[in-house]
């Protein structure tokens, strides 16, 4: 049973606009919830997190919106660069972070110049 | 450059053999982590470990085993009772008990077992 999903295997963006990544979740004690990066034959690199007790975050190009009540996340790339084009990992924690990591089948993203 | 090695980047083996991958940080890092990622596949977790000489089931712990004698190591042993072994092996290490202590992974190790 997944309890982070990512229903969108790929999504294809052309460079300068905005790429939108989707995230679900069905377990309500998630509270706190990261994006990872990964580029082939690297291991993933930590983008950025958002707590239960925001409904965003922002760093940079990068945004992270949370609907609790949606169960929903999103990741916003602003404006879209061809370096950004990588697999996107959504991952979810209880217990404020204590707890280990369920990860996301992850997303595609290709910027294309 | 503080950070986390894993060796060998690629390893092949014959079914029926065990082997052991290694994953080493200098982050001072308390826990460790083994994920294992198959194509179009999540990171699934297959042992953790908070504290030395201390360690977790993940997920997908059958068939593979480990150990952690030391706080910056913490290997992963791949048996013969893997059905599945062939895959892209993960090593991570997080400050344990923070909220804001995202996952540090290694670079990986590809293991094909013919």
């Amino acid at each position: 049973d997944q309890q982070v999903k990512q229903n969108s295997p790929s999504l294809s963006v052309q460079e300068g606009r905005i790429s939108i990544l989707n995230c679900d979740y069905t377990n309500s004690m998630f509270d706190y919830f990261l994006w990872y990066k990964k580029y082939p034959a690297e291991g993933p690199t930590f983008l950025i997190s958002i707590s239960s007790i925001k409904d965003k975050n922002e760093d940079g190009r990068f945004t992270v919106f949370l609907n609790k009540s949606a169960k929903h996340l999103s990741l916003h790339i602003v404006p879209s660069q061809p370096g950004d084009s990588a697999v996107y990992f959504c991952a979810a924690s209880a217990r404020g972070g204590y707890s280990t990591l369920t990860f996301g089948k992850g997303t595609m993203l290709l910027v294309s110049p | 450059d503080g950070g986390i090695t894993q060796s060998p980047k690629y390893l092949f083996r014959k079914e029926g053999q065990n082997v052991t991958l290694s994953c080493e940080q200098n982050l001072n890092h308390d826990a460790m982590y083994w994920y294992r990622q198959d194509p179009g596949q999540g990171l699934r977790l297959i042992y953790y470990s908070q504290i030395v000489n201390d360690f977790q089931k993940g997920d997908i712990a059958e068939g593979y085993s480990v150990s952690r004698e030391k706080k910056e190591s913490f290997p992963l042993t791949v048996t013969s009772a893997q059905k599945n072994p062939t895959a892209f092996y993960l090593c991570a290490s997080s400050i344990v008990g923070g909220t804001n202590s995202p996952l540090h992974f290694g670079n990986g190790t590809r293991l094909t077992v013919t």
